[in-house]
């Protein structure tokens, strides 16, 4: 299994910009999250879903959307990039739950200027 | 606030000897996990421990939890170079989601 993977590693955009960063799991895990994480921070909840379908808003959702069609995908789109998205971002999934064990991608950088 | 908070915010020991780092938080919870990040990748699950249970190991960790204090410890014996990593606490007391500490950097000097 691959098990979450993340697309870019690395993006740089320019303020205004749109783009959407992938993730996607090959372990069935109904549960999947977003999370940003800034120097000095825990990592923050962006949006988060419990299935197909069905997504909802975390800890810091302005700016950012969510869509889960399948079980595997579940990308972030960032409507219009701004300086203050400057993060890293995390994908993760879990089997067990919100609340469980999580499993995390690697990880894209983001660089709003 | 962070609800998990972890102290020190760094850590430098020499291999061989024993890590600790604590994390405390404000309110109750059903479970606390602990997260190792390696610099520049994801997080990585170490261990959950129960609000019911109060130690709990796995290979050269122990972790603690003691919830009148509310509070938790994370020990690595026998440190390695390969130690050299981020710890995170987390615990199930966010809205909707794990609520992550800032974490403990700690360096394993060869």
């Amino acid at each position: 299994n691959a098990g979450v993977t993340q697309t870019p590693k690395f993006q740089v955009l320019k303020t205004g910009q749109s783009m959407t960063l992938q993730c996607a799991q090959d372990m069935n895990h109904e549960y999947m999250s977003w999370y940003r994480q800034d120097p000095g921070m825990g990592l923050r909840l962006i949006h988060y879903s419990v299935g197909a379908g069905i997504t909802d808003q975390g800890e810091v959702p302005n700016g950012y959307n969510v869509s889960r069609s399948t079980t595997e995908d579940f990308p972030l789109r960032l409507l219009s990039a701004a300086p203050s998205q400057t993060s890293v971002y995390f994908c993760a999934s879990s089997v067990s739950g919100l609340f469980y064990e999580q499993y995390f991608g690697p990880g894209t950088r983001l660089t709003v200027t | 606030s962070q609800q998990g908070e972890e102290d020190p915010q760094a850590l430098s020991i020499q291999e061989g000897e024993n890590a600790t780092m604590n994390c405390s938080y404000k309110t109750s919870i059903n479970n606390l996990q602990w997260y190792r990040q390696n610099s520049g990748r994801g997080l990585v699950h170490l261990i959950l421990i129960r609000s019911n249970e109060r130690e709990k190991h796995s290979g050269r960790l122990r972790v603690t939890l003691d919830t009148s204090k509310k509070s938790s410890s994370l020990l690595i014996t026998a440190s390695r170079a390969a130690d050299t990593a981020s710890y995170f606490c987390a615990t199930d007391t966010g809205r909707r989601a794990l609520t992550f500490g800032s974490g403990t950097r700690l360096q394993v000097q060869p």
